[in-house]
């Protein structure tokens, strides 16, 4: 089955700064890549996904990146707000409608 | 986006009793939900596949005469949690994925948060 990993497991950051946080995944079908945003107590929040036929994808400050070959895809989030401070999970998945395997998440912390 | 609803919210129940949580899609029809279960601090981890019309799939490890699925119709699918103990104490969370027209991708439910005295 499909395997998920996901760095680094914190992250703080100065407001105004970016923020990366990088996945692996190990099964070649995968083609569905969202990223959740989960605020405590709260259901995760799809914030931005992209699918193999696409590299890169942009949505105002949010960006994900995704190289096939290497099985990686990362988000970036530029000029951090301190609204961004959540936890944020990666996922992988066969196609939107399939199950997905989701990363150990990430605490980011942006200081204000 | 797809609205998907979850009910209750919270549950604090007596270990051995039953507790049933339900996953609605409010704006779609869904023919597949997934049943996620959330420790504190850790990711979300898939229990099983509902299937509408159709017997659950459970992902290994997870027991299925414990964690009961129904999918009775294409907007709700419902798991009861049969004989809680503490261990099962958790936060339990549906997904529904929305296909076609522009939605292509999954929702999540608000979650239920169980606690088993």
């Amino acid at each position: 089955g499909e395997n998920v990993e996901q760095h680094p497991s914190t992250l703080s950051v100065q407001e105004g700064d970016s923020a990366v946080i990088k996945c692996t995944y190990s099964d070649s079908a995968s083609n569905y890549f969202p990223w959740y945003k989960q605020e405590l107590g709260k259901r995760p929040q799809l914030i931005i996904d992209i699918r193999s036929n696409v590299g890169e994808k942009k949505d105002q400050r949010i960006a994900v990146t995704l190289n096939k070959t290497a099985k990686h895809f990362s988000l970036h989030i530029t000029e951090t707000q301190p609204e961004d401070s959540a936890v944020y999970f990666c996922a992988a998945g066969g196609n939107a409608g399939n199950m997905l395997t989701f990363g150990g998440g990430t605490r980011l912390m942006v200081k204000p | 986006g797809a609205v998907v609803s979850q009910h209750p919210s919270r549950v604090i129940c007596k270990s051995g009793t039953s507790v049933k949580i339900e996953c609605r899609s409010l704006d779609f029809q869904a023919t597949t939900m997934f049943w996620y279960r959330q420790f504190p601090k850790q990711s979300l981890m898939l229990m099983a596949t509902s299937n509408e019309g159709s017997k659950a799939t459970y992902e290994q490890g997870v027991e299925k005469d414990k964690f009961l699925i129904n999918h009775a119709s294409l907007t709700l699918s419902t798991l009861t949690v049969t004989s809680a103990h503490p261990e099962d104490s958790s936060f339990y969370i549906c997904s529904a994925p929305s296909l076609g027209q522009g939605l292509d991708t999954q929702y999540f439910g608000p979650g239920t948060r169980l606690t088993v005295l």
